[in-house]
């Protein structure tokens, strides 16, 4: 079984509807994130959260909201879904311990097209 | 605005080939840098977490080193195979003022090993 999890792995929708992405681990880290991926473009970070009790905006949080909902599971939504939010979605996972950085490990990607 | 820049963006090589490509980064705030491997239709799969100066590591025929003072990291591939035909993405990681840390992906290299 597959260490992240990302529900659905494809779909399509409306403009103006709302859409939830989930995200589980069975990692145990307390530390994870939300990342799209456009075409030309690096992975951008959305939202992270370092544990239950803690989220945190990225650089392109603006029409997205999440929900850590326990430490395995990180949903984001899309409250009213536009086009331009078309694109490949990563959730991702990772811990610290001391001094010591794990890096971070990735779900198989979620594909959305909203039309 | 940080900023990471992978160059080139895409090669394309012989088997058997030796190859290496760059990794860009801003030398202040440093925390660490990601290597990641990134295949079609996978998720980005770590390679290596470089934290100090000078620091090299060596995964088989994959290796990176890294200058954090100039701000580059270079990864080398001795020998390519065609099973190393991938997207490399190389993650910069920053402290920030609030404490916390950041990624900031570059936009990878994408490196096509002809048999």
């Amino acid at each position: 079984d597959a260490d992240v999890t990302q529900t659905p792995r494809n779909r399509i929708t409306k403009t103006g509807k709302r859409i939830m992405l989930e995200c589980s681990q069975t990692k145990g880290h307390d530390r994870m994130y939300w990342y799209r991926q456009d075409p030309g473009l690096g992975l951008r970070l959305i939202y992270y959260s370092f544990d239950v009790k803690d989220i945190n905006k990225g650089e392109i949080s603006d029409g997205y909201s999440v929900s850590r909902q326990a430490q395995a599971k990180f949903s984001l939504s899309l409250e009213s879904a536009i086009p331009n939010q078309t694109a490949l979605y990563f959730c991702a996972t990772s811990r610290q311990q001391g001094e010591r950085l794990e890096t971070q490990y990735f779900g198989p990607g979620t594909r959305l097209l909203v039309l | 605005i940080l900023n990471v820049e992978q160059s080139p963006q895409s090669l394309h090589v012989q088997e058997g080939d030796s190859t290496n490509f760059t990794c860009s980064f801003p030398s202040s705030n440093f925390y660490a840098l990601h290597w990641y491997r990134w295949e079609t239709a996978k998720s980005p799969e770590a390679l290596f977490v470089m934290t100090l100066n000078g620091d090299e590591k060596k995964k088989g025929r994959i290796s990176a080193t890294l200058n954090t003072k100039e701000g580059y990291s270079y990864l080398y591939i001795k020998g390519s195979q065609p099973e190393d035909s991938a997207t490399y993405l190389c993650a910069f990681m920053v402290s920030t003022t609030s404490g916390t840390y950041k990624y900031i992906f570059g936009t990878g290299t994408r490196l096509k090993v002809l048999a």
